[in-house]
């Protein structure tokens, strides 16, 4: 397994802002992924952060609204840009260990409102 | 398009009992079913995984039973522990492709 933190663990923006979430890992692993879970919703993947080159996105989700870094093998950065109430969410980040993407390890989250 | 699909919001059990959370999904390329366990404030933790080769696969107090041609999984925890209330979540994938994750199920186990 792995060690997995991320900041800020919670916060309260303004509409029309933008919060970067940074997320921590313990070892060098090959995947990184971010999540968002919305209120009473399932876990819905945003993109693969690519270290090295730019993140894969999916469906519903476009780079302008979530710019993610990924440094290097133990860190990754995602932001919220321009944000509404709708992105009021928790956004998660996660690693794949073993190679491949399943078998994932979550960090724990950070639960942004947006006023 | 909801692939992955958990139709109970939530259960209740009684401690020592047997737990018993479902799972069905829609997408036959699906190889690799995983199931996840969240507490209030916390990211998920992975609890046990199945490959689509396998009908069962035991750990401890956890057993994830696979039926292809149903597409359906299951997840039973026996004997129930009141530290087992949290939601469940399955998830699936292709192996080397995404999670598609289901939309949880609230478990409480009460004394």
């Amino acid at each position: 397994s792995a060690v997995i933190s991320q900041k800020p663990s919670r916060d309260i923006c303004q509409r029309g802002t933008s919060l970067t979430i940074q997320c921590q890992v313990d070892s060098q692993v090959t995947m990184m992924f971010w999540y968002r879970q919305q209120p009473g919703q399932s876990l819905t993947l945003i993109a693969t952060a690519n270290q090295g080159s730019e993140a894969t996105y999916e469906s519903g989700f476009v780079i302008d609204k979530f710019p993610i870094s990924r440094p290097n093998l133990t860190f990754s950065t995602l932001t919220v840009s321009n944000m509404s109430p709708e992105d009021s969410s928790i956004y998660l980040c996660s690693v794949s260990i073993a190679g491949g993407a399943a078998e994932q390890f979550f960090g724990p989250g950070t639960r942004l409102t947006v006023l | 398009d909801q692939q992955v699909k958990q139709n109970s919001p939530s259960l209740s059990v009684q401690e020592g009992r047997i737990s018993i959370l479902n799972c069905d999904y829609t997408n036959s390329m699906f190889d690799y079913f995983l199931w996840y366990k969240k507490y209030p404030a916390e990211g998920p933790t992975f609890l046990i995984s199945i490959s689509s080769i396998k009908d069962k696969n035991e750990d401890g107090r956890f057993t994830v039973f696979l039926n292809k041609s149903a597409k359906h999984l299951s997840l039973h925890i026996v004997p129930s522990q009141p530290g087992d209330s949290a939601v469940y979540f399955c998830a699936a994938s292709e192996v080397t492709d995404k999670l598609i994750f289901g939309t949880g199920t609230r478990l409480q186990v009460f004394p």
